[in-house]
């Protein structure tokens, strides 16, 4: 079973909506991130966020993170047909929080 | 843009072969990752280092070796190649432990 699980696997939204993703995963955490992947390239990182933080937002992004429920979301908002991509979740789980472990990822269509 | 990179981009050889990827970084950091991709999937950890001279496998069995001889560089060695090896290979680098991570373009392989 893996540590984190993206939710939904797949979205597809026209230009302009928001974007939400979910992201929950099984063990405690001393933080949780946020990547992009655009086609056949390597991550982007997009936002950190630690234990004791409950949201963060760089930009149009906003991430929540809710450490008693082991769950975290990803809103984009005004989506553009730029953000398509796959979004990935990674955590860095205990006991030992040393390697990084990354979810299968959400794929997002922007329909322009 | 991450200063991490990855040669060859694209890389199609014949079964046997013994092949190295190349991963450099000028970011001086002393973390250093490699993943293996297949399209539209997870990322998988198959070797990684904390500094030079120092190199672990990750969790999955890979068929393949790394050295750290200098900080900046951690190439990827396959000494006999096979059509199970056909994947994207991601190289990444991080200041610190369980922190964010900077990734390469990634090698695309494929073996015939």
């Amino acid at each position: 079973s893996q540590q984190g699980e993206e939710d939904p696997q797949a979205l597809s939204i026209q230009e302009g909506e928001n974007a939400t993703m979910n992201c929950s995963y099984k063990t405690s955490i001393n933080n949780l991130q946020w990547y992009r992947q655009n086609s056949g390239r390597g991550l982007v990182h997009l936002i950190l966020i630690r234990s004791n933080e409950r949201e963060k937002h760089s930009g149009r992004l906003r991430v929540t993170l809710d450490t008693s429920k082991k769950s975290s979301s990803l809103l984009i908002t005004a989506s553009r047909a730029a953000d398509t991509a796959s979004y990935f979740c990674a955590t860095a789980p205990g006991p030992s929080y040393d390697k990084v472990i990354f979810g299968p990822g959400t794929s997002l269509s922007v329909i322009p | 843009e991450a200063d991490i990179y990855q040669t060859p981009r694209y890389l199609v050889i014949g079964t046997g072969k013994k092949i190295t990827l190349e991963c450099s970084q000028t970011m001086g950091h002393d973390k250093m990752y490699w993943y293996q991709q297949d399209p539209g999937m997870e990322l998988h950890l198959i070797h990684y280092s904390y500094g030079v001279n120092s190199t672990e496998k990750g969790d999955l069995s890979s068929e393949s070796t790394v050295s750290r001889i200098r900080t900046e560089h951690f190439p990827l060695t396959l000494e006999s190649a096979r059509p199970s090896h056909t994947s994207q290979y991601l190289c990444a680098s991080s200041p610190r432990i369980a922190d964010t991570q900077y990734f390469g373009p990634g090698t695309r392989l494929t073996v015939l």
